[in-house]
């Protein structure tokens, strides 16, 4: 079983410019969630989606958009990177409900110059 | 507010000695609780969960947990580490509407 898998693994943007992180699950789940880990910091909630073509935003939204088009990919995009979006991003699923076990990819490396 | 404190950072421990991971929260109602591990380079993997019922939980890989309500805090455990136990392990609460805070994480050391 793939999971959830996220593309790329590293990047490097300069100031300005935009991508898009890739998030895709094959466990057919509702719940999808896009976090951020800092250094010496928890895991902060970017956006979320409770099932296909509903999203809403978490604890640090601004800089970011999301859309969720199919249950499985959950693609999160930066339009005018900044060095404070210098972070890994995880994407996470979900079963049910939100309280169900979530489902980690192994993140995305992203560096902002 | 609502939170999650892992008062340890980093914690060393020799191959074969007990661990405890502390872990408190500041939630108003019955708290939903998590541990995470998350080993270099890796995402998250659930360790255990704690909803209701029996305050001591039982997950993967030998941990354990307890809740302690009066204590706010739900500390985890595990009798004998293995070199393998090395990562980061964070604890998290479930705050409602489909959201998770998450503590600052502790990294554990492994002494051979």
């Amino acid at each position: 079983n793939a999971g959830v898998t996220q593309t790329p693994k590293f990047r490097i943007l300069k100031i300005g410019q935009s991508m898009t992180l890739q998030c895709t699950q094959d466990m057919n789940h509702n719940y999808m969630y896009w976090y951020r880990q800092d250094p010496g910091m928890g895991l902060k909630l970017i956006y979320y989606s409770v099932g296909a073509g509903i999203t809403d935003k978490g604890e640090v939204p601004n800089g970011y958009n999301v859309s969720r088009s199919t249950t499985e990919d959950f693609p999160l995009r930066l339009e005018l990177a900044a060095p404070s979006q210098t972070s890994v991003y995880f994407c996470a699923s979900s079963s049910h409900t939100s309280t169900d076990t979530q489902y980690f990819g192994p993140g995305t490396r992203l560096t902002v110059l | 507010a609502q939170s999650v404190t892992q008062p340890d950072i980093h914690i060393t421990v020799s191959e074969g000695a007990s661990l405890e991971l502390r872990c408190n929260y500041s939630y108003g109602a019955t708290p939903y609780l998590f541990w995470y591990v998350q080993s270099p380079g890796q995402g998250l993997q659930l360790l255990l969960k704690y909803f209701s019922g029996d305050t001591l939980v039982q997950g993967i890989k030998g941990f354990e947990a307890e809740f302690k309500r009066s204590q706010s805090s739900f500390n985890l455990r595990k009798p004998s580490v293995h070199w393998s136990d090395a990562a980061e392990y964070f604890c998290a609460v479930f705050s409602g509407t489909y959201k998770y805070i998450f503590g600052t994480g502790t990294r554990l050391k492994v002494l051979a």
